[in-house]
């Protein structure tokens, strides 16, 4: 079965903390994303890669940054974390060219910034 | 205005009884659609496409009106376990690839 894991389901951090959320895929995926999804506003894009050592912006990408250094891992850093950071972040994964058809998600990780 | 909107809902529905609720977007040029059903607290999962022609997946039916710009989803004699979180997602492509924009999502609490 094929699967994205996330490394936390619950994390708590204190404002100003610097904060990793790690996921990985054992799909052998190219495409990587991160998203974050808050009641009413759906999920929205963060990062995303499309391959190792690459990163692209999504739409919001203020006060996050990215690292691809293998295939399998894609992670998310919250450099300074802050309160409006709260949020549930869900990592996705697929192949090249499949779109949203080969979108695998990983369960979340619910991160509460105090 | 939002790039993809959806009533939040809870759509309340009897057990058995027929519910249907769409999804609005704004960028005309847009060429792929799909709803996504997230349970609470969990991932969430591709539940169907949705075609220009309209289409069917047991009592799920979805349909696409390019005209107006909408979307639905249309649940027939709705079971309990179809109380979920439905997500509108629609798909351009561009120079970076595929981008996905999601809706806020409607909730559906289907009762006995």
């Amino acid at each position: 079965d094929v699967k994205v894991t996330q490394s936390s389901r619950y994390l708590v951090k204190r404002t100003g903390e610097k904060v990793f959320l790690e996921c990985v895929q054992d799909m052998d995926h190219e495409n990587m994303f991160w998203y974050r999804q808050d009641p009413g506003l759906g999920l929205r894009l963060i990062y995303f890669s499309y391959d190792v050592k690459m990163k692209e912006k999504g739409d919001i990408p203020e006060g996050y940054s990215v690292s691809r250094e293998k295939k399998e891992r894609f992670s998310l850093i919250l450099e300074s974390a802050s309160t409006n950071q709260t949020s549930m972040y869900l990592c996705a994964s697929s192949l090249p060219g499949q779109g949203i058809y080969g979108y695998t998600f990983g369960s979340g990780t619910r991160l509460t910034v105090v | 205005r939002k790039e993809v909107e959806q009533d939040p809902g809870p759509f309340n529905v009897p057990e058995g009884a027929t519910v249907a609720f769409n999804c609005t977007y704004s960028n005309s040029a847009s060429q792929s659609f799909f709803w996504y059903r997230q349970d609470c607290r969990k991932e969430p999962k591709l539940l169907m496409s949705v075609y220009s022609s309209g289409n069917e997946d047991g009592r799920f039916t979805a349909q696409l009106n390019r005209a107006s710009q909408y979307i639905s989803l249309l649940i027939r004699d709705s079971k309990l376990s179809d109380s979920a979180t439905y997500l509108c997602v629609v798909n351009n492509r561009g120079a970076a690839g595929n981008k996905l924009t999601f809706g806020g999502g409607t909730r559906v609490l289907v009762k006995p």
